[in-house]
């Protein structure tokens, strides 16, 4: 089973408000991606990550920013939040390899901000 | 990484069999097709995947075209709880994204 957790699970916040997302996993995977999804849509990567101090952004273009500073750790920030940035918010990790690779998603963050 | 077409809905009932159908008819020799489903606003789950062979695991069967160009994914005895969006992927080995398509929604009825 996989461990990959992601913190707050529910986030209400006003607009303005600068907010981190959590995501971290236990499997010392060198791969980990953000995906972001309104309901019904489909998920749209915004940032990934082949490993620490490697960051890149995503097929979405998006106004967060993200740090890999150890490898069980990939944050999500935005400095100035606003209504438009509601949505669901879904960390992965993969093992790197050719061929075989699996992703392992959080249980996500619901993102509302006023 | 090649496009998919999926159906967007089907339903299935209960205790029979679910076949879910894929069209990567722009797939090349080093993609290999991934299944994955996302039960209700959860993170989505990995499934099974495949290159040329069908492939088998304790969640599904995959079976993939001689040609490649599609694919089924077969739950053998669907319960409620595989009702779900299942996404149908294609990528290459070495490709760093996995992008998701609109996918299938099933409805598995009692």
């Amino acid at each position: 089973e996989a461990d990959i957790y992601q913190t707050p699970r529910y986030l209400v916040i006003g607009t303005g408000k600068k907010i981190t997302l959590e995501c971290s996993q236990t499997m010392g995977h060198d791969k980990m991606y953000w995906y972001q999804q309104d309901p019904g849509m489909e998920l749209h990567l915004i940032h990934y990550s082949y490993g620490v101090n490697s960051t890149e952004k995503g097929d979405l273009s998006s106004e967060s920013t993200v740090s890999r500073i150890r490898t069980e750790h990939f944050p999500l920030t935005l400095e100035s939040a606003r209504p438009s940035h509601t949505s669901q918010y879904l960390c992965a990790s993969s093992i790197q390899g050719v061929g075989n690779e699996k992703l392992f998603f959080g249980s996500g963050t619901q993102l509302s901000v006023l | 990484d090649a496009k998919t077409t999926q159906p967007p809905s089907m339903d299935c009932a209960e205790g029979r069999a679910a076949n879910l159908p894929c069209n990567h008819s722009t797939i090349s020799g080093n993609e290999y097709v991934y299944w994955y489903r996302q039960i209700h606003s959860q993170g989505p789950q990995y499934i099974i995947h495949g290159l040329k062979n069908n492939e088998t695991n304790e969640m599904a069967s995959l079976i993939i075209t001689e040609d490649r160009k599609s694919s089924t994914l077969i739950l053998p005895h669907a319960t409620l709880r595989d009702t779900a969006v299942y996404y149908c992927i294609v990528r290459s080995g070495g490709s760093e994204k996995l992008v998701f398509g609109k996918g299938t929604k099933l409805t598995v009825n009692p």
